[in-house]
Parts: C-alpha cells; structure tokens; sequence
C-alpha cells in the first residue's frame, strides 16, 4: 500500500527553470513532511521539511508549498542549477515512521 | 562531526550465505533505523531502535532477517540464508529522537548488496 504518492518520476529541465514535484498522501495522521535529497552513492540527506499547519516554508531556493484540504504537498528549486541534479524524495511522518514517496529523478541540463 | 558510518560500503556474496551489515550511528542520537532501498520498492523502513530497544520491526520482510542494537554506538541487520532478492542498498539512520520533526534522521551512505 503506497502511502505517499510522488510524481513525476523523472523530470528535465534546463538550468534556471522551476521544477515542480508532487506529492500526495491519505493518512492525516501524517504529522510532519520533509523533503530529502540524495545523489548517486549516497544517503538521502534532509533539505527542507513543513508541519500541516503551514502553507508555506521556504529556504533559500527551495519551496514546499502545502494544501492540507487536499492533502498534497509539492517541492519547487528556484533557479535550477545541474548541481540540483539528484533524486528527491517527499516523505511523511507518522510516530516515530517516515513513509517515502518513490523519488523523482531531476535532470538540470546546462 | 561524524556522520552514521555503514561498514561495508559493498558486499557481493553467494546465495545461502549469512551476511551482516554494520552500523555506527551518530555520537548522542537515541534512535536508529534500518531502511532498505530498490527500484521497484523504493525506501522502506525496516526497523528502528529507541534507546538501544526495538520498537517496529513490522518492515522486516521475514525470519531470515534480524537486527540488534547492543549498545548505544552500534546496530548490525543480519540476513540468514540470503537470496538474490535481497540485493538492495541498506541505509542506516539515526536522530537524536524518534518521531520529533525538531530532530531529523540522518542517513549513512548505505551498503549495496548484491546477492548472487
């Protein structure tokens, strides 16, 4: 049972754009919604997080919008740079469980 | 400061045998997890720890797989027999507390086994 869904599962953009990636989940017990970054050979490493009872949270080039009627929660990269390029993962906090969407693979072309 | 350190970095082995996957989380953190990574399934959680305690280990895919925490500084996930389908990446975690947004998990760089 997929508990947080993520999409899109790849995505391309040139340097400079605004890549968007969506998350949505079911539980509303879910309790906290971090975004983690992970490059090849590596762990996933957190990059920003948002509770239900914000809209909004950014930091520095990084924005979680959140939209707790709907249940949905998206990441944008202002001012995309190729060293962005990474897989990105939504996740969801329930007690002491993170729950991982599937990751998005994000490709910035010079 | 040290990151989790996760020994080995790689392991390839034959199927049947026993392997064991190490873990030093960091200096202080009470909580640990085990996460298993694959394309088809994504992250998983496995296990995790509280005070050296396991607390869920609902995502233990099945007897073959075991975890212990014998001490505050280190975890092992063992797997007896292995099969080619636990081939995955292994990631340890730790935080300072367990389900506290305040203290996020901090992730080793994993161990990709591959089991032949």
């Amino acid at each position: 049972q997929q508990q947080v869904k993520q999409s899109p599962q790849s995505l391309i953009v040139q340097k400079g754009g605004i890549p968007i990636i969506n998350c949505a989940y079911e539980n509303t017990a879910f309790d906290y919604f971090p975004w983690y970054q992970q490059f090849p050979g590596k762990g996933p490493a957190l990059l920003i997080a948002i509770r239900p009872d914000v809209s909004e949270k950014k930091e520095g080039r990084f924005t979680i919008s959140f939209n707790k009627s709907a249940k949905q929660f998206s990441l944008h990269i202002m001012d995309s740079q190729p060293g962005d390029s990474a897989t990105y993962f939504c996740a969801a906090l329930q007690g002491g469980k993170l729950i991982f969407g599937q990751g998005t693979e994000l490709s910035v072309k010079p | 400061d040290a990151g989790v350190i996760q020994s080995p970095r790689h392991e390839v082995t034959e199927m049947g045998q026993e392997v064991t996957l190490r873990c030093k989380p960091i200096s202080g953190h009470n909580s640990l997890f085990w996460y298993r990574q694959t394309m088809m399934r994504g992250l998983e959680l496995l296990i995790y720890f509280n005070n050296n305690v396991p607390i869920d280990d609902s995502g233990m895919p099945e007897d073959r797989f075991s975890a212990k925490m014998p001490n505050a500084s280190f975890s092992t996930l063992k797997i007896q027999p292995s099969e080619p389908r636990d081939s995955a990446v292994y990631f340890c975690a730790s935080s300072l507390k367990t389900g506290d947004p305040g203290w996020p998990q901090h992730f080793g760089d994993g161990t990709r086994l591959s089991i032949l």
